[in-house]
């Protein structure tokens, strides 16, 4: 089974520190992408790569930046990081296929204090 | 642009009552569709897709059928059980490996 790792389950940070989100995945997909779950809002797309060192702007890149420098691995950075900010942050990753879904990661829980 | 529009939640039910949740789309094109589950603190995962129309999902004793004409995919139970609380996502995909769009969401909570 295709596995997608998020480094952390819980993060609490400080308002205005950067933050880095982690995600790996470990099955050759094409596509990432991250998430924010938000009680009543449900999931809102943030950025997605269809390929190394490239990235794609979601419905609310504000304040969000993406790297992906290698295949597995596409990187989530708060630059800036506010209380609004404060979320269920998901990761997820697919082939390149008609129909084929997403896997997603367990989720990392921001705090922005 | 493409949506997805779920029935509103929670809703609650008692151990061995039939379930369906309702999931309708707008979308241009001839989407895939799936249906996603979230336990608690957990991800999400994959519980059943469909690609055409007329096409029967089923997993885990869920199934639901992509009806074309009325541009639904409701989800149905014909028995839950108390594992089965968790959040249901419905969701689209207008292309291959394209972005998911997703519905709000619905919570369910069996007691037993």
């Amino acid at each position: 089974d295709v596995k997608v790792t998020q480094s952390s389950r819980y993060l609490v940070k400080r308002t205005g520190e950067k933050v880095f989100l982690e995600c790996v995945q470990d099955m050759d997909h094409e596509n990432m992408f991250w998430y924010r779950q938000d009680p009543g809002l449900g999931l809102r797309l943030i950025y997605f790569s269809y390929d190394v060192k490239m990235k794609e702007k979601g419905d609310i890149p504000e304040g969000y930046s993406v790297s992906r420098e290698k295949k597995e691995r596409f990187s989530l950075i708060l630059e800036s990081a506010s209380t609004n900010q404060t979320s269920m942050y998901l990761c997820a990753s697919s082939l390149d296929s008609v129909g084929g879904g997403y896997t997603f990661g367990s989720g990392t829980r921001l705090t922005v204090v | 642009g493409d949506s997805v529009t779920q029935m509103e939640g929670p809703v609650t039910l008692s151990e061995e009552a039939f379930l369906t949740i309702n999931c309708t789309y707008t979308a241009t094109g001839y989407p895939s569709l799936f249906w996603y589950v979230q336990y608690p603190g957990e991800g999400l995962q994959l519980l059943l897709k469909a690609t055409k129309a007329d096409d029967k999902g089923s997993n885990k004793g869920f199934e639901a059928t992509y009806r074309k004409e009325t541009t639904s995919f409701h989800l149905e139970k014909g028995s839950v059980q108390v594992s089965d609380s968790a959040v249901y996502f419905c969701a689209l995909s207008e292309t291959s490996g394209s972005r998911l769009t997703f519905g709000e969401g619905t919570q369910l909570t069996v007691n037993p």
